[in-house]
């Protein structure tokens, strides 16, 4: 059973564009949702995060935007350059204490700007 | 500062082999995690280590599966009898305990059981 479901599976956007990726879930007791880049052949790397007590962040051209009430979130990627294709995993935790706990990733979105 | 190393890279492994893949931490972080990730999809959670003590290993597939970190750095992630559903990328993560909120992914181990 997917914990976090994401759309669209790939996504073509032509350069200074902007990439749209949602994301939603199902578990009320999620309050950490970050947002990982993954080229091929290397691990996920931390793109930006944001909790529920704020609807949206924003840094430079990466703008998350959280609906609490939709259980939906979505990665906003403004003036889209070649160098953003990439894979993009959305993903959802329980913060427990001071660490973070395992995460549920989504599916993944691959996305290809084009020059 | 470093990263998280993952080795070997890439693993070929005959159907019934079994194989081990190391992770070295980033130095100083508490919080380990292994997550497999098959072709085309997400990362899926394996197992979880705070120091050396294996705090939810409920992510692994099978008693094939079996992980430890015997001095709360390296971990090793071990695979008996390797099967060809086992073929993916094995991630493992590492996180500081208090001061920061991010997981740092390693580049993984990608195997391939044939």
């Amino acid at each position: 059973q997917q914990q976090v479901k994401q759309s669209p599976q790939s996504l073509i956007v032509q350069k200074g564009g902007i990439s749209i990726i949602n994301c939603a879930y199902e578990n009320t007791a999620f309050d950490y949702f970050p947002w990982y880049q993954q080229f091929p052949g290397k691990g996920p790397a931390l793109l930006i995060a944001i909790r529920p007590d704020v609807s949206e962040k924003k840094e430079g051209r990466f703008t998350i935007s959280f609906n609490k009430s939709a259980k939906q979130f979505s990665l906003h990627i403004m003036d889209s350059q070649p160098g953003d294709s990439a894979t993009y995993f959305c993903a959802a935790t329980i913060w427990r204490g001071s660490t973070l706990g395992r995460l549920y990733f989504g599916r993944g979105t691959q996305l290809t700007v084009w020059p | 500062g470093a990263g998280v190393s993952q080795s070997p890279r890439y693993k070929v492994a005959k159907r019934g082999q079994d194989v081990a893949l190391r992770c070295d931490p980033i130095s100083g972080h508490v919080s380990l995690f292994w997550y497999q990730q098959a072709l085309g999809q997400g990362p899926e959670f394996l197992t979880y280590f705070q120091n050396e003590a294996q705090l939810d290993k409920s992510g692994l597939p099978s008693d094939r599966f079996f992980a430890e970190r015997p001095e709360g750095s390296v971990s090793t992630l071990k695979i008996q009898r390797t099967q060809q559903e086992d073929s993916a990328v094995y991630l493992c993560a590492s996180s500081f305990a208090s001061t920061t909120d991010t997981q740092y992914f390693g580049p993984g181990t990608r195997l391939t059981v044939l």
